[in-house]
């Protein structure tokens, strides 16, 4: 089915180690986005790619890194990863990054550190 | 103040009732996003809008610029209705990319 794909679905991490998020779409998307998801807030941007090779950070983007490797795929990097990085992360994309163009969100990673 | 507030915040009805559930912002805006969210699912967008009205299914959204506020409405829901529903709005937000920001969702329970 055409869409957002996420991978992995859950993570467990110790504190310190280091993990990628992987996201992939399928629908010729410019622009991909990755949000954090906690309890009582909503959800926040991370980083976002506008365009293939072009990244930008969001509103939270310390602790992480982003890599948009082809037009398909946008990761996510926690270098050393923290208790405060346990969220629900979310990949998003949208064929153009403007008010004109709905969005298309991944099935969630749900990362605990521990 | 929250640039986007949903209200209620929790919502319980009775399988065929009729539901609305309120956006309200505060930013001008230049689209605003109704997202449905299953429980530990994925987000799936609902609709887009920047004036007026539509409709799918039994589902109808409204917005109200002049007033900064949207509906969400359920026509005879069903508990396979149940989940959390969000409210994002795209506005410039002082920022060169243009800016999500979403509403804290309102979970929505309907019983058989």
């Amino acid at each position: 089915n055409a869409g957002v794909t996420q991978t992995p679905k859950f993570q467990v991490l110790k504190t310190g180690q280091s993990m990628t998020l992987q996201c992939a779409q399928d629908m010729n998307h410019n622009s991909m986005y990755w949000y954090r998801q906690d309890p009582g807030m909503g959800l926040r941007l991370i980083y976002y790619s506008a365009s293939e090779g072009t990244t930008d950070k969001g509103e939270v983007p310390n602790g992480y890194n982003v890599s948009r490797l082809n037009k398909r795929e946008f990761s996510l990097r926690l270098e050393s990863a923290a208790p405060s990085q346990t969220s629900v992360y979310f990949c998003a994309s949208r064929l153009y990054p403007d008010s004109n163009y709905g969005y298309t969100f991944g099935s969630g990673t749900r990362l605990t550190v521990v | 103040k929250n640039e986007v507030e949903q209200s209620p915040q929790n919502l319980t009805a009775q399988e065929g009732e009729f539901i609305t559930i309120n956006c309200s912002y505060s930013v001008g805006i230049s689209a605003l996003h109704w997202l449905q969210q299953h429980p530990g699912g994925g987000i799936v967008s609902l609709f887009m809008l920047s004036s007026g009205k539509k409709k799918h299914g039994r589902l109808i959204a409204t917005i109200n610029i002049q007033e900064k506020h949207s509906s969400l409405h359920i026509t005879a829901s069903h508990p396979r209705d149940s989940a959390v529903y969000i409210c994002a709005v795209y506005h410039a937000g002082g920022t060169s990319y243009g800016k999500l920001t979403f509403g804290q969702g309102t979970i929505l329970t309907v019983h058989p």
